[in-house]
Formats: C-alpha cells, structure tokens, sequence
C-alpha cells in the first residue's frame, strides 16, 4: 500500500529551463494538493486538483506555473522558465476525499535552480 | 491573509524532558492539525482537533484546542531522540476551499542526551 509518490526527489535546472515534478496520489485517492516549502519556512498552498479539474488555484504564481491532473497518470506541477527564487522543496498530498484535511504527504521534489 | 504563529521558533532539550509549544491565530480556526517534519521528508499528520477545549493524546503526544478557537498547544513527554524535527500546526481557513490548509512557523526541535 504504496504512500503519495514524487519524483524526482531532487531536480536541478538551469535558469530558463522547464521543471516538470510528478505526483502520484495514494490507491483510491482522486484529491491532490500541491505546497511550496522555501527554506526556513513553513509549507505554502499552491493549488489543489480532483480529476481533470483544478479546484483552487489562489496559491499558485500567475506566471510560469501550472498544474494538471490528468484522468489516468500523476498529478503533474510544471514550471516554465525557472528562476532561482523557484528554488525550493514542493510536496504533494492527496486524500479520499476533498474534506479530509489531514491527508498524506509526499517526500517532496527539491528543485534547485542554478 | 489568516497567519499561524508558533513559539518557540526552535528549542534545544536534553532526554527524558517533556516539551510544550504553542500555536496562535489572528482569527479562529475550526479545525487544528499538528504535523512533524523530518529531515528531507515531508510532513507527518500527528494529531487532529476538531472542537474548541478538546484534548486529544496519541502516545507520548498530546494536543488541545484552545477554547478561543485562536490556539492550540502540543505537549511532548519524556522526549526521546527521535523526537527531533520540526513541528507545524496548520488549519483549513475559515472562507474559501475548505481542503486548503495554513501552515504555521514551525518549532524546530532538538534533543540532547
């Protein structure tokens, strides 16, 4: 009974590049969240998705960043032409259900931009 | 928007002592969830709280909703090594998608032997 799975644990992209981090939520979860944590700090919300549906979007940047949860396959984060200040360790979770607030987290992409 | 503001910002305890910290809010939460995080991983769920003046324990961890539903308190006893690592409160935010949770500050914990 595999747990919210990320990859890559660690992704290092050079300014400008494309970062694309992937989730795959737990077995018979259809709820997935999506938080930035910067260094010293506390988890920030960015978005959260049902299937095929972005339900809340109000933490994520208005450029560069999006996200999808596409029918079959992971819950994909994507950002385009990074910059250092994306630096930083996102983390996935999901849950049954979309009232479930304690629901499973991830172990996180570290995304370093050189 | 609502801030979560946790103290100590970290602490330094020998073994065997038991811990207590806290989490404050300008406005009231209806839901207190109490998280740790380890080095390089992501964040645990420890204990939830759902009604104002609960109490709720699990092990050696035990946690209160604070009665004006603007804070909440995390007690350690007897800490043991593995205890270190950092603790968040968070909480879903009173308007808007009720799944979207605030974080606090945190409170780094370290244990001496």
């Amino acid at each position: 009974n595999a747990g919210v799975m990320q990859n890559p644990r660690h992704l290092v992209r050079r300014r400008g590049q494309e970062a694309r981090l992937r989730c795959s939520p737990m077995k018979g979860h259809s709820h997935v969240y999506w938080y930035r944590q910067l260094p010293e700090e506390g988890l920030k919300f960015m978005v959260y998705l049902q299937k095929e549906n972005i339900i809340d979007e109000s933490g994520m940047p208005k450029e560069r960043f999006s996200a999808e949860f596409p029918k079959e396959g992971p819950s994909i984060l994507r950002i385009q032409q990074v910059v250092r200040g994306d630096s930083a360790a996102y983390f996935c979770a999901s849950s049954r259900r979309g009232s479930d607030y304690g629901y499973t987290f991830g172990s996180g992409t570290r995304l370093t931009v050189v | 928007g609502q801030q979560l503001n946790q103290s100590p910002q970290s602490m330094f305890i020998q073994e065997g002592e038991d811990v207590s910290m806290n989490c404050t809010s300008s406005s009231i939460f209806n839901t207190w969830l109490w998280y740790k995080q380890d080095p390089g991983e992501g964040p645990v769920l420890l204990i939830a709280l759902y009604k104002a003046g609960e109490l709720t324990s699990n092990g050696r961890l035990t946690a209160q909703f604070g009665i004006t539903r603007k804070d909440s308190f995390l007690n350690i006893s007897a800490s043991i090594p593995s205890d270190v690592g950092i603790y968040f409160c968070a909480g879903p935010p009173n308007t808007g998608t009720a799944s979207k949770l605030t974080f606090g500050t945190g409170t780094r914990l370290q244990v001496t032997l």
